[in-house]
């Protein structure tokens, strides 16, 4: 099992939408948790970081981690043609490295 | 966020030339930074860990004599590809992070081997 799994999608929502990503992790990865954006020919770009069970929110933004279940998600409201990218996923493995999911490729439609 | 600064964004060489990129830091101090390469459409790949004032750790499969990294203060890490052939075409991105693991990425260089 990879330690970070992503659906690399395309996952398409039409605007206005609520964009559902969703990252599921391996016991080698630890409990911190890092959600980057990164757009075509362009390096990732942190949107959030979470370390506690439960929700956190920023804006459009809530990302979401549930220990038990090992999964992470984000979830973005009122999606824009603008966040229309490659969302990774990253949690810190044993070696305290930053392991990377394969990444969501999603499309907001207008 | 923190500003890690990566230079230059492309190259384009010939076969067999060295191509040297920069990362630094810009508003912290990175006793580590790392490097990582990009295939289209594929995710990130760690390289190698750059570690301040000693060796760089390099991830399994990549060459240690052909990608030198140097980290000789705390605000800046180089990666030199050395020799470059074609098949090094990619995109070679830097991260640094100033707290709590959270990594912050330059912009990322695009190499292309002729």
């Amino acid at each position: 099992q990879k330690e970070v799994e992503q659906n690399s999608g395309p996952l398409s929502v039409p605007e206005g939408a609520i964009a559902s990503l969703n990252c599921t992790y391996s016991d080698r990865v630890s409990q911190s948790f890092f959600w980057y954006r990164q757009y075509s020919g362009k390096s990732p770009e942190l949107i959030m970081s979470i370390y506690s069970n439960g929700d956190k929110e920023d804006g459009r933004f809530t990302a979401q981690l549930n220990k038990a279940s090992q999964y992470v998600s984000l979830l973005i409201r009122d999606s824009q043609p603008s966040d229309s990218a490659t969302y990774l996923c990253a949690g810190l493995n044993a070696g305290n490295m930053l392991t990377f999911g394969g990444g969501t490729r999603l499309m907001v439609k207008p | 966020g923190a500003v890690v600064s990566q230079h230059p964004s492309r190259v384009i060489c010939k076969s067999g030339t060295s191509v040297k990129i920069e990362c630094r830091s810009l508003d912290f101090q990175a006793t580590t930074m790392f490097w990582y390469r990009q295939f289209p459409k594929q995710s990130l790949m760690l390289m190698a860990t750059s570690n301040e004032g000693s060796k760089a750790t390099y991830e399994q499969g990549v060459e240690k004599d052909k990608f030198l990294i140097n980290h000789a203060s705390l605000t800046l890490s180089t990666l030199t590809v050395t020799s470059a052939h074609p098949e090094d075409s990619s995109f070679y991105i830097c991260s640094a992070s100033p707290e709590r693991n959270i990594q912050y990425f330059g912009a990322g260089t695009r190499l292309s081997v002729l």
